[in-house]
């Protein structure tokens, strides 16, 4: 089974530009979550998404958004980025929505720089 | 409210020895799950162990061991006989109040094994 891929692994953007990541999830996995990870807050949850919908969110404000596709393919936004949203982006995938416990597994991230 | 503490920002030992990870756990629910992950240099976090807070036998996989006891909210990771290849950050992470929030992570430590 393929594991759960992001793109794009690396992305350069200046301050006030908006920001696209995509991740697919395993093949039959309906959850996707995504997570904040900075060396001053370590990992913090963002959202998320079971059957296009989202389910919860953490702290953060609402310049970050996300969404869900029927395939279960998710794409996390960031509108008017700043330069605290400098981080490594992780996309996890479930079986089953957060609330099932199950455990998550993660993508290989993508490393948001801005400048 | 729930949290982790890994209080060991930093381990270095010389390979072949055995070296314990500190994870405490807070949070006020009866039904909670913990789990390990490790993150290599690449950035991607692999899953370990995940165990319900109902289930306090500890765990062996191969070079690797858990001990979880509810009395000290603690989930103790062991590595025993180590080896290069176990370089890299390890979480311990919690998730409870119906799941609904996503992993609540520790700030991970960051275990290095010298040749």
């Amino acid at each position: 089974k393929a594991g759960v891929t992001q793109t794009p692994r690396y992305l350069i953007k200046t301050r006030g530009q908006q920001v696209t990541l995509s991740c697919s999830p395993i093949s039959g996995h309906r959850s996707v979550s995504w997570y904040q990870q900075t060396p001053g807050q370590g990992l913090q949850f963002l959202f998320e998404y079971f059957s296009e919908t989202q389910r919860n969110k953490g702290n953060f404000p609402g310049r970050f958004s996300g969404r869900q596709f029927s395939n279960s393919r998710s794409e996390m936004n960031v509108s008017t980025l700043e330069l605290g949203d400098s981080a490594l982006y992780l996309c996890a995938s479930s079986a089953g929505p957060a609330a099932s416990y199950n455990e998550q597994f993660f993508g290989p991230g993508t490393r948001l720089t801005v400048l | 409210a729930q949290k982790v503490t890994q209080a060991q920002t930093e381990i270095s030992v010389v390979e072949k020895e055995d070296v314990t990870l500190d994870c405490v756990y807070e949070t006020r629910d009866t039904t909670y799950y913990l789990f390990w992950y490790k993150q290599p240099p690449s950035g991607e976090l692999v899953f370990l162990i995940r165990r319900n807070s109902f289930d306090e036998q500890n765990e062996i996989s191969g070079r690797y061991s858990w001990n979880f006891q509810k009395s000290t909210s603690s989930f103790n990771f062991t590595i025993t006989a180590s080896q290069v290849v176990d370089s890299a950050v390890y979480f311990c992470a919690l998730k409870s109040g119906g799941g609904a929030d996503g992993l609540t992570f520790g700030k991970g430590t960051h275990l290095i094994i010298q040749p």
